[in-house]
């Protein structure tokens, strides 16, 4: 099955400082590449996503890129701020026997910003 | 529009005891899943339904763990017995539908979440 290994596991950033999370994933044939925010004690929530079909997503603050060839896609967040705290869990959608695909995630990356 | 409705949102139990989780979708979403979050880790799929069938189940421990959603729409899942690393958040979420396709995949929205102790 699919495996989807994320770094750092911890980032520490001053406020207005970029924030890069990376992803890597097994399966080639993942064309769906979600990324969640979860604030503490609350519910994962879809910040950005990114299609196979697609190398490079922006979202104001917020872009992902995608390399299919090294099967790794990253998360940048630019111009931090203290609301950006949170763990962020980068996916992968991966297609099972049944044809309805899946998502694996990562293990999550808990950002802090520092004011 | 509502969001994904989950209770309880709390449940201490002791070990060997059995549990229930309900899950209401957002209303027309055909593909509900339920996930297991252990402390520090991501989401882990336990079952995915499309409608009222099981598309994905393989990481469900089918010994304890038990999920249906009868008529497409509400779902539950039910842990008996309990052990102590069943200990987690349960997580429903739904989307529209997921399929294989590029074109063919729909955000999935999460609910609040169960958290579950087993002592």
């Amino acid at each position: 099955g699919e495996n989807v290994e994320q770094h750092p596991s911890t980032l520490s950033v001053q406020e207005g400082d970029s924030a890069v999370i990376k992803c890597t994933y097994s399966d080639s044939a993942s064309n769906y590449f979600p990324w969640y925010k979860q604030e503490l004690g609350k519910r994962p929530q879809l910040i950005i996503d990114i299609r196979s079909n697609v190398g490079e997503k922006k979202d104001q603050r917020i872009a992902v890129t995608l390399n299919k060839t090294a099967k790794h896609f990253s998360l940048h967040i630019t111009e931090t701020q203290p609301e950006d705290s949170a763990v962020y869990f980068c996916a992968a959608s991966t297609g099972g026997d049944s044809g309805y695909s899946t998502l694996t995630f990562g293990k999550g990356t808990m950002l802090l910003v520092s004011p | 529009e509502a969001g994904v409705a989950q209770s309880p949102r709390y449940k201490i139990i002791e070990k060997r005891q059995s549990v229930a989780f309900w899950c209401n979708p957002i209303s027309g979403h055909a593909t509900l899943y339920w996930y297991q979050q252990i402390l520090g880790q991501g989401p882990k799929l336990l079952i995915q339904f499309q409608n009222n069938g099981v598309v994905d189940d393989s990481q469900l421990p089918k010994d304890r763990f038990s999920a249906e959603r009868l008529k497409g729409v509400d779902s539950t899942l039910k842990i008996q017995p309990a052990k102590l690393e069943d200990s987690a958040v349960y997580l429903c979420a739904s989307s529209l539908k997921l399929g294989w396709g590029t074109e063919d995949i729909y955000e999935q929205y999460f609910g609040p979440g169960t958290r579950l102790t087993v002592t």
